[in-house]
């Protein structure tokens, strides 16, 4: 039982290097999101995608780009990362966009970026 | 627009004493609600859930009841242990556009034996 896979689960970067991170889920689910975690900030969403085919930008989106994939794959890059990045990244999914479903994430991945 | 605000941390409690978090919202209309576990170096866990007023969600002896007159839903549990010892969020659903889910900043739970 997969659930929701993130890869990588480290890494680091210079400032105006460029990465994606990976995200699949294997529950059929809908809605895929992407958030950042902070010490004190709790969590902020930076994009989400409802359907496949369809992206939406959250609360933080600027320095980021998504794809959906299909409907399993939702992808983040960061195309010139600056140290402001450098935080925790979780991927999130759920059956439907929200009210009665809840999220299930994955186990996140630790960016660093220098 | 919707949003959650919870207790501040850390807490720090001996083994089977009594838990609670407090957390309250601001939403439009009826909005589901939940508790989050992250327990170190994992991403989060459903804890409970509520989706109408009066529910009362409950798992592993945590409950929480959505009171929509005081627009609350504050996580207790009887008698912690000290593997609850956690990062503990509430969150809700708003119906907003994609209907997205709003955090609190999170609550450090540490039970010493």
């Amino acid at each position: 039982n997969a659930g929701v896979t993130q890869t990588p689960k480290f890494q680091v970067l210079k400032t105006g290097q460029s990465m994606t991170l990976q995200c699949a889920q294997d529950m059929n689910h809908n809605s895929m999101y992407w958030y950042r975690q902070d010490p004190g900030m709790g969590l902020r969403l930076i994009y989400y995608s409802a359907s496949e085919g369809t992206t939406d930008k959250g609360e933080v989106p600027n320095g980021y780009n998504v794809s959906r994939l299909n409907k399993r794959e939702f992808s983040l890059r960061l195309e010139s990362a600056a140290p402001s990045q450098t935080s925790v990244y979780f991927c999130a999914s759920s059956a439907s966009g929200g009210l009665k479903f809840a999220l299930h994430f994955g186990n996140g991945t630790r960016l660093t970026v220098t | 627009g919707d949003s959650v605000t919870q207790m501040e941390g850390p807490v720090t409690l001996s083994e089977e004493a009594f838990l609670t978090i407090n957390c309250t919202y601001t939403a439009t209309g009826y909005p589901s609600l939940f508790w989050y576990v992250q327990y170190p170096g994992e991403g989060l866990q459903l804890l409970l859930k509520a989706t109408k007023a009066d529910d009362k969600g409950s798992n592993k002896g945590f409950e929480a009841t959505y009171r929509k007159e005081t627009t609350s839903f504050h996580l207790e549990k009887g008698s912690v242990q000290v593997s609850d010892s956690a990062v503990y969020f509430c969150a809700l659903t708003g119906r907003g556009a994609g209907n997205q889910f709003y955090f609190g900043t999170g609550t450090s739970l540490t039970v010493i034996p």
